[in-house]
C-alpha cells in the first residue's frame, strides 16, 4: 500500500508567477484535501476535491486552484504569488462518507515553497 | 465557528519525564479528535484518534481522553523518549450535513524537545 506522494518537494518562485503542486492519493481513497501550514503555525484547510470536483473550501483566495483526476490524483495551483504564500503545502487522503471522521487523513511529506 | 486551542511550546522535558499537552476546542455537532506528529521535515502522521465522548485513544505509550464536558482532548504520555521530539497537532474533524466528511481543523502545534 503506498502513501500519499507529492512533488516537487522544494520550489522557489517569483512574486507574480504561478505555480503547480501534485498530489497522488494513498491506493484507494479518492478524496484529496489540500492544507497551507505556514512557519510555525498549524495546517490551514484550502479546499478537498472528491469526484473530480471541489467539495468544501477554506478561507482562501480564487488564485488558488485546485484539479482532481480519475485516478484521485490531484493538482493544487496557485496563480499570482504573493511572498506570503511561501509555506508548506500538504496533500491529505482519505475514502468519502465520513470514513475520515472516523480514521483521519493520510498525510504527504509536503512540497515546501518559497516566493521569492 | 469550530476552533483548536492548544498550549503553546516550546516544551523541553528530560528523558523519562510525563508530559502533559492540553487540548481545548470549540465545535458544533460532535466532532472526531486527533492528534498529530510532526518530525522534522516530514508531513504529518496520525497518532492516535477518538470519535465520541469519554473515548480514548493510545498509541505507542501516549493516551488522550475526549471529555464533552470540559471539551478538552489532553495529550500525555507517561515516559518520553529522546525520538518522541517533534511537533503535535491537536485537530477536530466534523461530518457536514449531508454526511460528507469536514476537513480538519488543527492547533497550533507544541514542539516538544526531550533532552537525555
Amino acid at each position: 500500500e503506498t502513501g500519499v506522494t507529492q512533488s516537487p518537494t522544494h520550489l522557489i518562485k517569483t512574486r507574480g508567477q504561478q505555480v503547480t503542486l501534485r498530489c497522488s492519493s494513498q491506493s484507494g481513497h479518492n478524496t484529496v484535501s489540500w492544507y497551507q501550514q505556514a512557519l510555525g503555525q498549524g495546517p490551514q484547510f484550502i479546499f478537498q476535491y472528491y469526484r473530480e470536483e471541489e467539495n468544501g473550501r477554506g478561507n482562501f483566495p480564487p488564485r488558488f486552484s485546485g484539479l482532481q483526476f480519475p485516478n484521485y490524483s490531484s493538482e493544487l495551483n496557485v496563480n499570482a504569488l504573493e511572498l506570503d504564500d511561501s509555506a508548506l503545502y500538504l496533500c491529505a487522503s482519505s475514502l468519502a462518507g465520513g470514513w475520515a471522521k472516523i480514521n483521519g487523513y493520510t498525510f504527504g511529506s509536503g512540497t515546501r515553497l518559497t516566493v521569492v | 465557528g469550530d476552533s483548536v486551542t492548544q498550549m503553546e511550546g516550546p516544551v523541553t522535558l528530560s528523558e523519562e519525564a510525563f508530559l502533559t499537552i492540553n487540548c481545548t476546542y470549540t465545535a458544533t455537532g460532535y466532532p472526531s479528535l486527533f492528534w498529530y506528529v510532526q518530525y522534522p521535515g516530514e508531513g504529518l502522521q496520525l497518532l492516535l484518534k477518538a470519535t465520541k465522548a469519554d473515548d480514548k485513544g493510545s498509541n505507542k505509550g501516549f493516551e488522550a481522553t475526549y471529555r464533552k464536558e470540559t471539551t478538552s482532548f489532553h495529550l500525555e504520555k507517561g515516559s518520553v523518549q529522546v525520538s518522541d521530539s517533534a511537533v503535535y497537532f491537536c485537530a477536530l474533524s466534523v461530518v457536514n450535513y449531508g454526511g460528507s466528511q469536514g476537513n480538519l481543523i488543527f492547533g497550533k502545534g507544541t514542539k516538544l524537545s526531550v533532552k537525555p
